[in-house]
């Protein structure tokens, strides 16, 4: 069964400028999640969608951040414009549904450097 | 709110020693999930080991198990017989369902190193 797929993994942008990456969760998982993880922390849920709807954004930067999942498959994040505190690794998960105690099974990664 | 506190930022360990990480953890829901992710360098998050909270037995996977002291909301991991493959972050997570979302918080993580 492949992975959840991510790309790009690294980028280097300057501040205000904008970027996004991308995400495909494991085939058949109706529930992706978009996480912030900043060096040194835990992930910090930023969005959370199941099949194309969002149940949770609530820790959604929204004035710069905005997702979408289209067709209920692979998604993406963008950041427009970006800061310096934006610079992250930003990781997507899939579950199969969102059931309490659902295995999140989580990508490698886009490595974000923000200048 | 849910939180996470993991209080020993790195931790080192012989190959074939036994270590244990803490994890405390607080929450006002009644039905809760526990789990260990492993976060080697440079690599993808996987999950370690996973605890109901429902259930009392302490749930273990191999070389890894965890002590689940409901009451103190306490939830340590244990790894016996290290390998240098098990360096790597640990991160301990509680997974609770909110209306129609499910939230997973994570602690600040463990740096674990295993040296020969």
């Amino acid at each position: 069964e492949a992975g959840v797929a991510q790309s790009p993994r690294y980028k280097i942008i300057e501040k205000r400028q904008s970027v996004a990456f991308w995400c495909n969760p494991i085939s058949g998982h109706a529930t992706l999640y978009w996480y912030q993880q900043i060096l040194g922390q835990g992930p910090k849920l930023l969005i959370q969608f199941q099949n194309n709807g969002v149940v949770d954004d609530s820790q959604l930067p929204k004035d710069r951040f905005s997702a979408e999942r289209l067709k209920g498959v692979d998604s993406t994040l963008k950041i427009q414009p970006a800061k310096l505190e934006d610079s992250a690794v930003y990781l997507c998960a899939s579950s199969p549904h969102v059931l309490a105690g659902d295995t999140q099974y989580f990508g490698p990664g886009t490595r974000l450097t923000v200048l | 709110a849910q939180t996470v506190t993991q209080s020993q930022p790195e931790m080192s360990v012989q190959e074939a020693e036994t270590v244990t990480l803490s994890c405390t953890y607080d929450t006002s829901e009644s039905n809760y999930y526990l789990f260990w992710y492993k976060q080697p360098p440079s690599r993808q998050m996987i999950l370690v080991i996973r605890q109901e909270a429902y259930k009392q037995q302490n749930a273990t996977e191999n070389r890894f198990s965890v002590n689940f002291q409901k009451a103190a909301k306490s939830f340590s991991l244990k790894i016996s017989d290290s390998q240098l493959g098990d360096t790597a972050m640990y991160f301990c997570a509680l997974h609770i369902r909110t209306g129609t979302a499910s939230k997973l918080t994570f602690g600040t993580g463990t740096r674990l190193q295993v040296t020969l």
